[in-house]
């Protein structure tokens, strides 16, 4: 069964405190892995998509890795607008009906203090 | 602009009642997807559908029924047999090509029992 465990469940950094979120997986092959930010009350947004081990994107002051068994968000110089919950997902490299279904994580709570 | 829409974002059932959860896209995409969300819980795929008059059941279809009548829209009904609605659900679509192209969300619809 496919699994994705996220570390810390919630994370209290000062502003310009930079840190890492963890995601570990557990998947019969990955077709792909997603991050997504979710703020209170509203749908989750996407951030990046990984899909092989070494890979890495940026964005501002996000970056996402990926190894064959984890992956981590990494915050540099946070802002107070980067308080979310921030979550992971895996899809797969099955077929049939395992198509489309991702297995999200629990989240990690982030706040970020002034 | 395009995006999903879904309504209403606050909804009451009453006992014995079944509720329908409005999703519209303007993406074009093939695929689209309903999940439940629970505090402290990752999301959870109720349902799925990748093409127009065709959908699967996810992990916990029990209590719930779709209908993929046109491309853009994929209503929601929660069932008086759903013993435990109270969630906030979120509809999802994505290109499809296997799943390894990110789902983009609605900004949710909250139900909570009367």
């Amino acid at each position: 069964e496919d699994q994705v465990t996220q570390s810390p469940e919630a994370l209290r950094l000062q502003e310009g405190e930079s840190s890492s979120l963890n995601c570990s997986y557990t998947v019969s092959g990955l077709r792909g892995l997603f991050w997504y930010r979710q703020d209170p009350g509203k749908g989750p947004e996407f951030l990046f998509t990984l899909y092989s081990a070494g890979e890495e994107k940026e964005k501002e002051r996000l970056k996402a890795t990926l190894t064959k068994k984890e992956s981590f968000l990494h915050i540099t110089a946070p802002k107070p607008e980067d308080s979310a919950t921030y979550l992971c997902a895996v899809h797969p490299n099955a077929g049939g009906t395992s198509y489309g279904k991702l297995t999200f994580g629990q989240g990690t709570i982030l706040t970020v203090h002034p | 602009d395009g995006g999903i829409t879904q309504s209403p974002k606050y909804l009451f059932r009453k006992e014995g009642q079944n509720v329908t959860l409005s999703c519209e896209q303007n993406l074009n995409h093939d695929a689209m997807y309903w999940y439940r969300q629970d505090p402290g819980q990752g999301l959870r795929l109720i349902y799925y559908s990748q093409i127009v008059n065709d959908f699967q059941k996810g992990d916990i279809a029990e209590g719930y029924s779709v209908s993929r009548e046109k491309k853009e829209s994929f209503p929601l009904t929660v069932t008086s047999a759903q013993k435990n609605p109270t969630a906030f659900y979120l509809c999802a679509s994505s290109t499809w090509t296997g799943g390894d192209q990110p789902q983009h969300f609605g900004d949710g619809t909250r139900l909570s029992i009367l």
